[in-house]
């Protein structure tokens, strides 16, 4: 199975940071890598496929880039709604997710 | 406007099967654009895919699941369902059903989750 790191496990940031959280993969996902974010007792929320494709009705502020291996989450401008963990996901078979990353206010 | 619910009971023994139930409205599974998915997320931890089937049956499971789970359409055209088998306290979960687009394959339509405990 394809490992996912991802880097920092927490991150604490003032609202208008710019912040990026990075994803790393044992091996080579092409670019089938996508982010989710999640709130307490929330499901998940895509945000990101294809490694930089902005899902419908998801923020500007929110973006993504990467290739074969290592992969960034930047969110321009962080907002208050923002506040949350964000997971990376790639869709090589088996899928498999990273650990998450916690953005918590500075 | 798609939605996704999960049922089933909360409550598993150990041993014992859990099974669960996706209820989609506002769309269809045979639909050939989607595939339709599950997920857990073990309390306060991270995502771990499960399966996923698509509308003409076919099926795809994580193999740490090994022969222990079952991804099927149910009796209607708007449902489907998870069957675990041989469950112990390492399953205890919240069990997402989702739903993904054919062409991009992350799901973007989730249900809101439903916590399964496996306790005797």
């Amino acid at each position: 199975d394809i490992q996912l790191t991802q880097s920092p496990s927490t991150l604490s940031a003032s609202v208008g940071d710019r912040v990026t959280i990075t994803c790393r993969a044992s091996q080579s996902v092409s670019s089938w890598l996508a982010w989710y974010q999640q709130k307490p007792g929330k499901a998940p929320k895509l945000l990101i496929y294809k490694t930089s494709s902005l899902e419908n009705a998801v923020p500007s502020r929110f973006s993504g880039s990467g290739s074969g291996t290592e992969f960034t989450l930047t969110i321009s401008g962080l907002q208050p709604d923002d506040f949350a963990t964000y997971y990376c996901q790639q869709y090589n078979s088996p899928w498999t997710f990273g650990q998450g990353t916690k953005v918590d206010i500075k | 406007q798609v939605q996704l619910q999960e049922s089933g009971p909360g409550l598993v023994k150990p041993s014992q099967t859990l099974s669960l139930t996706c209820t989609v409205s506002g769309g269809s599974i045979s639909s050939g654009a989607y595939f339709w998915t599950w997920i857990r997320q073990h309390p306060g931890k991270g995502l771990e895919w499960l399966g996923y089937i698509n509308y003409s049956g076919t099926t795809n499971y994580n193999p740490s699941l090994k022969s222990r789970i079952t991804i099927s359409e149910g009796t209607s055209n708007n449902q489907f369902s998870l069957k675990l088998t041989s469950v112990t306290a390492a399953d205890t979960a919240i069990y997402y059903c989702a739903r993904g687009r054919v062409s991009v394959a992350a799901p973007n339509k989730w249900g809101q989750g439903t916590l399964v405990t496996v306790s005797s």
